[in-house]
């Protein structure tokens, strides 16, 4: 299994508080990502990164920043959080440069905003 | 943007029956991933598909992917209640992954 861990894995939250979810990968890949889960939507991406303070915005960012000052950490920040932002999180890590594109998840961190 | 469609949503079978799952798009991918998730846990890969037309085998599971590189099809055969959870297709783009919503498939003993 590919080293990747999130933390935390729960965490309850309220309306307009700043929320930040961290990724740690102990495989030295270039790529990492954030996803969120919703029913009926599947993985949606929010941001990723390819390489030490390089980011670029997914398809669900507004609301959301990253930051990524070392390889193997890439840091999601909710600004203010609200209730839309309930999901699970995915954290992904990719070997990209390999020549085939693969991506392999974290365990999640399941965020509540009450 | 990209989308890709999976078919059907849902399927509820009995041990030893066999099904396909679908991923259909309108847009052209360079290669398309199949990964398998369970309840409480991210998304596992099993396969990618690189090739127009390629098809891969694991163990009771065959991948085929489009002659036209824009859809995919996912058969098992004499499914078993160990072959439970969500099936996502993902196709690539660039540097980036676009995710079907998924085939939740539960298999009865």
């Amino acid at each position: 299994d590919a080293g990747i861990t999130q933390s935390p894995r729960h965490k309850v939250t309220e309306t307009g508080t700043p929320v930040t979810l961290r990724c740690h990968q102990t495989e030295n890949h270039r790529y990492m990502y954030w996803y969120r889960q919703d029913p009926g939507h599947g993985l949606r991406l929010i941001h990723y990164s390819y390489g030490v303070k390089d980011t670029d915005k997914g398809e669900v960012s507004d609301g959301y920043s990253v930051s990524r000052s070392k390889t193997e950490d890439f840091l999601l920040t909710l600004e203010s959080a609200t209730s839309s932002q309930t999901s699970v999180y995915f954290c992904a890590i990719s070997p990209l440069g390999t020549g085939i594109y693969e991506q392999y998840f974290g365990p999640g961190t399941r965020l509540t905003v009450t | 943007t990209q989308l890709l469609e999976q078919s059907p949503q849902f399927l509820s079978i009995q041990e030893g029956e066999n099904l396909t799952v679908y991923c259909n798009s309108s847009s052209v991918f360079s290669s398309l991933q199949w990964y398998r998730q369970e309840p409480g846990e991210g998304p596992v890969l099993l396969v990618t598909v690189v090739t127009g037309g390629e098809v891969k085998k694991l163990k009771r599971l065959t991948f085929q992917f489009g002659d036209a590189r824009k859809d995919s099809s996912l058969h098992i055969t004499a499914a078993q209640p160990g072959d439970t959870g969500l099936y996502l297709c993902a196709g690539e783009y660039g540097n980036k992954l676009v995710f079907g919503a998924g085939t939740m498939l539960r298999v009865k003993s």
